[in-house]
This record gives C-alpha cells, structure tokens and sequence, in this order.
C-alpha cells in the first residue's frame, strides 16, 4: 500500500516569504507527527496530532510556525515569514495507536526547504 | 526536559567488521527504545526496537542491548556491508510524551568495501 506522501519534496523561497508543506499519512494511521532535520542534525519534534485530541506543539520553535490536520487525515505546516534558519528538510510521520499496536513511526521522504 | 544523547557522531568501519552506537537517555520511566535507518533522500525506517521489559533483542546481524539502570542502550552491526552505510537514530519515547519520539542526533555510519 501507499506510504506517507509528502508535497512538494523541493520548495526554495524568499525571506519572508509564507510556505506550505503538505502531508498525506497511510490510511487508518490515527497520529501524525512533523519533525524538521537541519543539515546533518538529528530529528527535532515539532507537533503530534492524535486523532480528535488537541494537538501537542510544544515543539513548534516560534509563532511563525502552524499546522492543522483536517478531517484526520492530511495534515499541512505552514511556515510564516520564513527565515534562512528555517531551511531544512521537513518530515511527516504517522503510526497506529492503541491496544496491540507497535508505535512504529512510519515516515515520508520529506519536504526539503530552502529559503533564500 | 527529556534528553536523548547519541555516540559516535560519525563511525567508519572495515566491511566485515562490528559497528557498535550508544545512546542514552534522561528520563526513567521511558519504555520504548527504537532505532531508525535513513538512507540518502529519503525518510528514516524502523530497524529494530527494544522495550523497557527486554534487556536484549536480536535480528539476523542487528542486535540491541538495553541497561534500565545506567539508562542507556546500544546498537551492534555484526559482520557490516557497504548497504549498512546510512544515518543511524536512537529514539526514546518518554513516560508522559504519549506516542511521541525524541530522536538522538544520528550517527553517519560509512562501511568501507
């Protein structure tokens, strides 16, 4: 079946200017996460979206940064007035939750942005 | 707040040889250990996890140690080959942190033929 999409995989902006990122998780994956790589960097949480609860965005790093996720499905990162520091690649993952499940992560390839 | 350290940063070893990377964490109640594979250009992928009532798991020539005292856990690649050459993560997920991970920093393994 069809893994963890993610749109666009490239994105190169201007300062300043707004950003969307698009996640599409498996179907049936009641959570999603997004996390954001910088350059040879590890794994920084952003937000987990878990089913209908309120979102967990204690990681989200400033104002600037927002997401929804409709429906329960697709999930979008909006990133406002970016800054060079927000270049990095940018990465969704979604996993089943409850009684019997791994919590295994199953990721996407990512959206790499570059903000010039 | 929850931390999770990862050693080395950057490993090279001889084909044929063991790659060993250790990770530990800060918080004790922490119960699932993963350990994620990324190749270049795409996302990370489970290779194997561990949980807190384990001490150690195996998988052909992966294997993962966990020591709940010292809080720390270990990834070993026996007999490596030129395909292991990825970025490694540790991951822990914390006690109050629901499904979410906390990632280490990687380490860059690079398995020369």
């Amino acid at each position: 079946g069809a893994g963890v999409s993610q749109s666009p995989s490239n994105k190169v902006t201007e300062k300043g200017k707004d950003v969307e990122l698009r996640c599409d998780p498996i179907s049936g994956h009641t959570a999603l996460y997004w996390y954001r790589q910088s350059l040879g960097q590890g794994l920084e949480f952003l937000i987990y979206f878990q089913g209908n609860s309120a979102p967990d965005k204690s990681g989200l790093p400033s104002d600037r940064f927002s997401a929804e996720r409709t429906g329960g499905s697709v999930s979008t990162l909006t990133i406002q007035r970016t800054q060079q520091e927000d270049s990095a690649v940018y990465l969704c993952a979604s996993s089943v939750l409850g009684t019997g499940a791994t919590g295994e992560l199953f990721f996407g390839e990512g959206s790499r942005l570059t903000v010039l | 707040g929850e931390n999770v350290e990862q050693h080395p940063s950057t490993l090279s070893v001889q084909e044929g040889d063991s790659a060993v990377i250790k990770c530990t964490y800060s918080d004790s109640a922490s119960n699932y250990f993963p350990w994620y594979k990324q190749e270049l250009g795409k996302g990370p992928q489970l290779i194997i996890d561990i949980r807190s009532n384990v001490g150690e798991k195996k998988d052909q020539r992966i294997a993962v140690t966990l020591n709940k005292t010292a809080k720390h856990f270990s990834l070993h690649i026996t007999e490596t080959q030129p395909e292991d050459s990825a970025v490694y993560f540790c991951a822990a997920r914390f006690n109050n942190a629901g499904n979410m991970l906390t990632f280490g920093g990687g380490t860059r393994l690079m398995v020369k033929p």
